[in-house]
């Protein structure tokens, strides 16, 4: 039930611009975005509850396709501080309360 | 206010050797996770509590057992660790029933078994 996340790494340039997938094989109830930096806990970025729903976060937003169960994490003009690994996390309509994530994407923004 | 405190910080183990890692919430939150976090391998459930008195297991849940022994407190238990129990392992707490609320992790445990 664990996601799937992609791609594994991205190395970008200050300024660049990034999309991070996520994709389910069950039909999900909600996706969660969360950023880790190195030796800290992950850090909630936003929520998507319903398909067809985007929210934003600073320059960073989501979009969240309920048919295909997909999500998609847009980062626009990147900065240094957005380097860390983002993982989503999903929850099965069948599941319950039971918030599973994918292996995560390891994001390097340079200067 | 606290969030999620996660006791100890540090843990090394022998193999064979048991402990109770401790998790504690201060939001007056219905939910709560245990999660161990290895290299490469993400966030993995091992289990969790949708309210006060019930447990489930996640992904994960071999070589463990769990206590939700109030609203404000989880445990987790390694009955005899094993090297392959090495890892860092995340508490987290939501809201409410549902995973539709934000949820916050406490700083982790970092557990190595010899």
């Amino acid at each position: 039930q664990q996601p799937v996340q992609s791609p594994q790494a991205v190395i970008l340039r200050e300024g660049e611009d990034a999309v991070i997938n996520c994709s389910s094989s069950k039909a999900l109830y909600s996706v969660h975005w969360y950023r880790q930096k190195h030796g800290e806990a992950p850090v909630f970025l936003m929520i998507l509850l319903k398909g067809g729903e985007q929210k934003g976060h600073e320059k960073i937003s989501a979009s969240f396709n309920e048919k295909k169960q997909q999500s998609s994490l847009y980062l626009t003009a990147s900065q240094l501080s957005y380097s860390g690994t983002y993982f989503c996390g999903t929850e099965v309509k069948t599941s319950g309360s039971r918030l599973t994530f994918g292996e995560g994407t390891q994001l390097t923004v340079n200067p | 206010n606290a969030g999620v405190t996660q006791t100890p910080k540090f843990q090394v183990l022998k193999t064979g050797q048991s402990m109770t890692l401790q998790c504690a919430q201060d939001m007056n939150h219905n939910s709560m996770y245990w999660y161990r976090q290895d290299p490469g391998m993400g966030l993995r459930l091992i289990y969790y509590s949708a309210s006060e008195g019930t447990t489930d297991k996640g992904e994960v849940p071999n070589g463990y057992n769990v206590s939700r022994l109030n609203k404000r407190e989880f445990s987790l238990r390694l009955e005899s660790a094993a090297p392959s129990q090495t890892s860092v392992y995340f508490c987290a707490s939501s809201g409410d029933g549902r995973m539709n609320t934000e949820a916050f992790f406490g700083q982790g445990t970092r557990l190595t078994v010899v």
